[in-house]
């Protein structure tokens, strides 16, 4: 079955390093690709996605792009500011058989914190 | 325009229970999904709902259960609690057509003891 894995954290980084936090993912097809973020006490909000190969996605700094031949969508952020800690996910979109769904596939997060 | 809501925000309960959790979903959103999320992992798709009727379930027993109604509220129904129930449950609401664009709620903290 589809899979995602992103790199253990606690990720530190002091307040304007450069961000790199590794996804890889298994998948059957094309699926599309996702990074949310979960602020401490909150759901899951939708940082950025990328729908095929080679797509970039990017908000508030934060750029993926959608590596098919690696099966990669490494998120970077050039600049990190304290306010960017949180616990970041990846995730994965199926492709979708018969009308039917399988919601979106995980990985395990990685925890963030910046330090000022 | 009034996100994902979910109720209650918090929830103690015993082995053996069972317990209902409800989603509200976004205006104009007519399908919502369920998570389940534990402590220091990822959410697991429980299942999605569309025009109240459930239509893609991951891997999970039959003791969870849910509904949607005519105006796309939903809810979470968990039969004979386990310990190992104790998550984050999460809902997702998004149109029908936009496969690629789920909104979240803030989640319920559901405590088996």
């Amino acid at each position: 079955g589809d899979s995602v894995t992103q790199m253990e954290g606690p990720v530190t980084l002091s307040e304007e390093a450069f961000l790199t936090i590794n996804c890889t993912y298994t998948a059957t097809g094309y699926p599309s690709l996702f990074w949310y973020v979960q602020y401490p006490g909150e759901g899951l909000q939708l940082l950025l996605k990328a729908t095929k190969a080679d797509d970039k996605g990017s908000n508030k700094g934060f750029e993926a792009t959608y590596r098919k031949e690696t099966t990669s969508f490494h998120l970077e952020k050039g600049s990190v500011q304290v306010s960017d800690s949180a616990v970041y996910f990846c995730a994965l979109s199926g492709v979708y058989s018969g009308g039917g769904a399988d919601g979106l596939t995980f990985g395990k997060g990685t925890h963030l914190i910046i330090q000022p | 325009e009034t996100g994902v809501t979910q109720s209650p925000t918090h929830l103690i309960k015993t082995r053996g229970q069972q317990v209902t959790l409800r989603c509200s979903s976004q205006s104009g959103h007519n399908t919502v999904s369920w998570y389940q999320q534990a402590l220091g992992q990822g959410p697991q798709f429980i299942f999605q709902y569309y025009r109240e009727e459930e239509n893609g379930r991951g891997n999970f027993p039959p003791r969870f259960s849910g509904l949607q109604f005519p105006n796309y509220s939903s809810e979470l129904n968990v039969n004979a609690l386990e310990l190992d129930d104790s998550a984050l449950y999460l809902c997702a609401s998004r149109p029908q057509t936009q496969v690629n664009e789920q909104f979240f709620g803030p989640g319920t903290r559901l405590t088996v003891l």
